[in-house]
């Protein structure tokens, strides 16, 4: 599977839009963009994927580029209970939904 | 609902003891899944199962063994014990719709070996 590279951390104000990037250069055209995020202690809860398409549900949005080497994840108006590690992962459709977990984002929201 | 339930969430051992994970999904999903992580890392997939009575060795396998016998379970067996084991463990499942593969996961059991 195409790894991932993430910022180590970033602060985000309360009630603020947090973008999270996510660079994927070398994703193949059958691998999927997964979220994850996991709160301390926490297993890991999804957020949302994507394949080609910008994707929104009711925890946040998927920006996927054109060339779909890089997405950024949106959390519209972060809580300080978004307050966690955030995992970007890319995974093939003939992986056995099996999940590479890199080191993630460490999001802190700030009062 | 409960999604999917690990028992024990603790658990203290000694060197060379042996025990078992037990990991139960009520989501009737096809494919199941066993993860260490350890302090300030993310998850590590030891071994994962895509159906019942199948399973297949992840990234970090040594020092595991598990078993599908019903659908519903996962189990993940420490036959003798070793510091390094000391980790939190999660167990997941998932099923595969239209290609992606969105996973649920336990809320970890947490294993200390002395």
């Amino acid at each position: 599977d195409a790894k991932t590279t993430q910022p180590t951390s970033m602060d985000c104000a309360e009630g603020r839009a947090a973008n999270l990037p996510c660079n994927h250069s070398t994703i193949s055209g059958n691998e999927y963009v997964y979220w994850y995020r996991q709160i301390h202690s926490q297993g890991p809860q999804y957020i949302i994927h994507g394949l080609k398409n910008n994707e929104t549900n009711e925890m946040a949005s998927l920006i996927i580029t054109e060339d779909r080497k890089s997405s950024t994840l949106i959390l519209p108006h972060a809580t300080l209970r978004d307050t966690a590690v955030y995992y970007c992962i890319v995974s093939s459709t003939d992986s056995w939904g099996k999940l590479q977990f890199g080191a993630g984002t460490q999001v802190v929201v700030t009062p | 609902n409960a999604g999917v339930t690990q028992t024990p969430k603790f658990r203290v051992l000694k060197t060379g003891q042996s025990m078992t994970l037990l990991c139960a999904q009520d989501m009737n999903h096809e494919y199941m899944y066993w993860y260490r992580q350890d302090p300030g890392m993310g998850l590590r997939l030891i071994h994962y199962s895509v159906g019942e009575g199948t399973t297949a060795k992840g990234e970090v396998p040594d020092g595991y063994n598990v078993s599908r016998l019903k659908k519903q379970n996962f189990l993940l067996g420490l036959e003798s014990a070793a510091p390094s084991q000391t980790s939190v463990y999660f167990c997941a499942s998932g099923d595969s719709h239209s290609g992606a593969n969105v996973l649920t996961f336990g809320a970890g059991s947490r294993l200390t070996v002395l």
